[in-house]
């Protein structure tokens, strides 16, 4: 039983597109997150929703567009691709209480070609 | 503000010799600490992590952490290292308070047969 799950796994797409990453976990967790690792292996984190609220949204462009229809879920819209967004992009997930660990999604290589 | 630094890019170590991974960290007050691995292709997938208490941290796989106030430091070590160990390791931090992990850049672990 996969507890944090993410597809597609790879996405190749071409620049100016619009794609959708999809994000589900079933470990009952209030609060979700989107992360994006770059070349060099940095994680900077992106948005992240409490039961379906908005709570952090970091200096992401906003062709980015999380959407969370309920709590187990939380989607990654981009809108108009660049290059730039090439990378991988993790959700994770986690209980609403601060010292609890996150758990990972396996990611989404997104290549904008 | 929270912030991490894993000073080294690389560590290498023989496969039966102790291994260290260095972590420091800055925060406003009482920190959470946590650490990761990420494998190739992987999402990250978690090791331990300091709250309160005890200094020495104990985790998954054999791997402990020790929590030093004075030095700001939460270094990862493991008695014995193995090649599977071989792996990108990630520290985080969560300050009390702060809705998010900051994790640092990442250290690559080699251990060599």
């Amino acid at each position: 039983d996969t507890a944090v799950s993410q597809t597609p796994k790879y996405l190749v797409t071409q620049m100016g597109n619009d794609k959708s990453i999809k994000c589900e976990q079933n470990l009952g967790h209030d609060t979700m997150y989107w992360y994006k690792q770059d070349s060099k292996k940095f994680l900077k984190i992106m948005f992240s929703y409490n039961n379906k609220e908005l709570i952090i949204n970091e200096t992401v462009p906003n062709r980015f567009s999380p959407k969370s229809p309920d709590k187990a879920h939380l989607n990654l819209h981009i809108n108009s691709l660049e290059l730039g967004d090439s990378a991988v992009y993790f959700c994770a997930s986690s209980q609403a209480s601060e010292n609890t660990e996150a758990f990972f999604g396996q990611g989404t290589r997104l290549t904008v070609v | 503000a929270q912030s991490v630094a894993q000073p080294e890019d690389q560590v290498n170590v023989a496969e039966g010799n102790p291994l260290t991974v260095k972590c420091t960290y800055s925060v406003s007050g009482n920190p959470y600490l946590f650490w990761y691995v990420q494998y190739p292709n992987r999402g990250l997938q978690f090791l331990l992590k300091y709250i309160t208490g005890d200094n020495l941290v104990k985790g998954s796989y054999g791997f402990e952490a020790e929590f030093n106030k004075s030095q700001t430091s939460f270094h990862l070590k493991k008695p014995s290292a193995l090649v599977s160990d071989s792996a990108l390791y990630f520290c985080a931090v969560r300050a009390r308070g702060y809705s998010t992990l900051t994790f640092g850049k990442g250290t690559m672990l080699l251990v060599s047969p």
